[in-house]
């Protein structure tokens, strides 16, 4: 079985501060998403790394792919209250000609204006 | 265009009933996918409906069955309820290929009592 942990669980930080969230595996995938969920919806998707190494930016977020593919972070610059939310890894992999996304238990970040 | 419609969004229930939850996806999305998440064991797959046939399947027992309709739409259904059904049931749509974003809905709070 496949696992995500994502650490820390729960994060309260004030406004303007910076943060980082983890996202660690000992299984390789395919690619790795970063979802954002507020409360009363659905995830949202924010990034797809893919490639090994892979630096993406998102305006204050900066997501990066592990050189092995198995692990990824979320560093918040100058966190703001409109980043408060639940930060969800999932790890894409094939499995048996179909595919299956692998999804952590999620970070809940608190941003105290 | 509208996003993916869950129906209903919140319901109650009590132990050895059954539940039929259901999901629109968006225009022109063929694949369906539903997901179960819980503050303990988060979003865990459940299975994945396209064009009217089960594609793939997470590790649910077999109370948890769904199906999809020709129009795309899916219905989930839960029968012999036990109290740790409880959770949010989220669906998830996409167009058809695996590596297409796939959209979540607002989700259907479950509690079973």
């Amino acid at each position: 079985t496949q696992l995500l942990e994502q650490s820390p669980q729960f994060l309260s930080i004030q406004e303007g501060e910076n943060l980082t969230v983890y996202c660690n595996s000992s299984s390789v995938f395919s690619s790795l998403q970063w979802y954002r969920q507020e409360p009363g919806e659905g995830p949202v998707l924010l990034v797809t790394v893919v490639t090994g190494g892979e630096v993406k930016k998102l305006k204050r977020l900066t997501f990066q792919f592990g050189d092995a593919r198995k692990d990824s972070s979320l560093h918040i610059t100058a966190a703001q209250p409109g980043d408060t939310g639940l930060y969800l890894c999932a790890g894409r992999s094939p499995q048996g000609g179909s595919e299956k996304l692998v999804f952590g238990k999620g970070t809940k970040l608190t941003v105290n204006p | 265009k509208a996003g993916v419609t869950q129906t209903p969004r919140y319901l109650i229930k009590t132990r050895g009933q059954q539940v039929t939850l259901s999901c629109s996806p968006i225009s022109g999305h063929r694949s369906v996918s539903w997901y179960q998440q819980t503050p303990g064991q988060g979003l865990q797959f459940l299975f994945e409906y396209f064009s009217e046939t089960q594609r793939n399947k997470g590790n649910f027992p077999g109370r948890f069955s769904g199906r999809q309709f020709s129009n795309s739409r899916s219905e989930m259904n839960v029968s012999t309820l036990e109290l740790g059904d409880s959770a949010l049931y989220l669906c998830a749509s996409r167009i058809a290929g695996l590596n297409n974003e796939q959209f979540f809905g607002p989700g259907t709070r479950l509690t079973v009592l």
